[in-house]
């Protein structure tokens, strides 16, 4: 049963448009979320985040929003660049369970110069 | 950077054997975790352990064990590798930072199981 499902494996985006990467989870217990952005050969480094209280949350080009009613979120990358080209995951916690993320299978994200 | 070596970085073995993972912090955090990233899963968490000596386990722990004696060290181990555990290992630190607990991840033991 997996809590946290990210269904479109890839997408590909023009530079300078906005990507959309979408995550749905089933769990109504997870009051955390966060994305992970990973290159090759690399260890998942974190993006952003946002906490149930809020539906949005901005960090440079990268914003998260979050509909808790449709257990929706979803991270906009504007403007999208070559080096924003990775795999994206989207992860969802409760907030007292330090660290115990329940991760989606990523999406794998390329942008086209 | 968030001070995490994870050794080795690559590993084959055959079935059967016993493997042991490291993953060494030098920040003193308090919580380590092991996760394993395959196709079509996503990262699921193994084990993870809230001080020394102090373990628990996580989603998929079934063939892993962990000893964490040191504050420092969080070892993984395999006891008899099968072939459905060859995967990539990451090993994470957790920290708050900007008002949240988020995980800090080594850079990833590749470990094939022939």
């Amino acid at each position: 049963d997996q809590q946290v499902k990210q269904n479109s494996p890839s997408l590909s985006v023009q530079e300078g448009r906005i990507s959309i990467l979408n995550c749905d989870y089933t769990n109504s217990m997870f009051d955390y979320f966060l994305w992970y952005k990973k290159y090759p050969a690399e260890g998942p480094t974190f993006l952003i985040s946002i906490s149930s209280i809020k539906d949005k949350n901005e960090d440079g080009r990268f914003t998260v929003f979050l509909n808790k009613s449709a257990k929706h979120l979803s991270l906009h990358i504007v403007p999208s660049q070559p080096g924003d080209s990775a795999v994206y995951f989207c992860a969802a916690s409760e907030s007292t369970s330090y660290g115990k993320l329940t991760f989606g299978q990523g999406t794998i994200l390329t942008v086209h110069p | 950077d968030a001070g995490i070596t994870q050794s080795p970085r690559h590993k084959v073995t055959e079935t059967g054997t016993p493997v042991t993972l490291r993953c060494h912090q030098t920040e003193n955090h308090r919580y380590m975790y092991w996760y394993r990233q395959d196709p079509g899963h996503g990262l699921r968490l193994i084990h993870y352990s809230y001080g020394v000596k102090d373990t628990d386990k996580g989603e998929v722990s079934d063939g892993y064990s962990v000893s964490r004696s040191k504050t420092e060290d969080f070892l993984l181990t395999l006891e008899s590798a099968t072939s459905s555990q060859t995967s990539v290992y990451f090993c994470a630190i957790s920290a708050r930072t900007g008002g949240g607990e988020k995980l800090f991840f080594g850079s990833g033991t590749q470990l094939s199981v022939l």
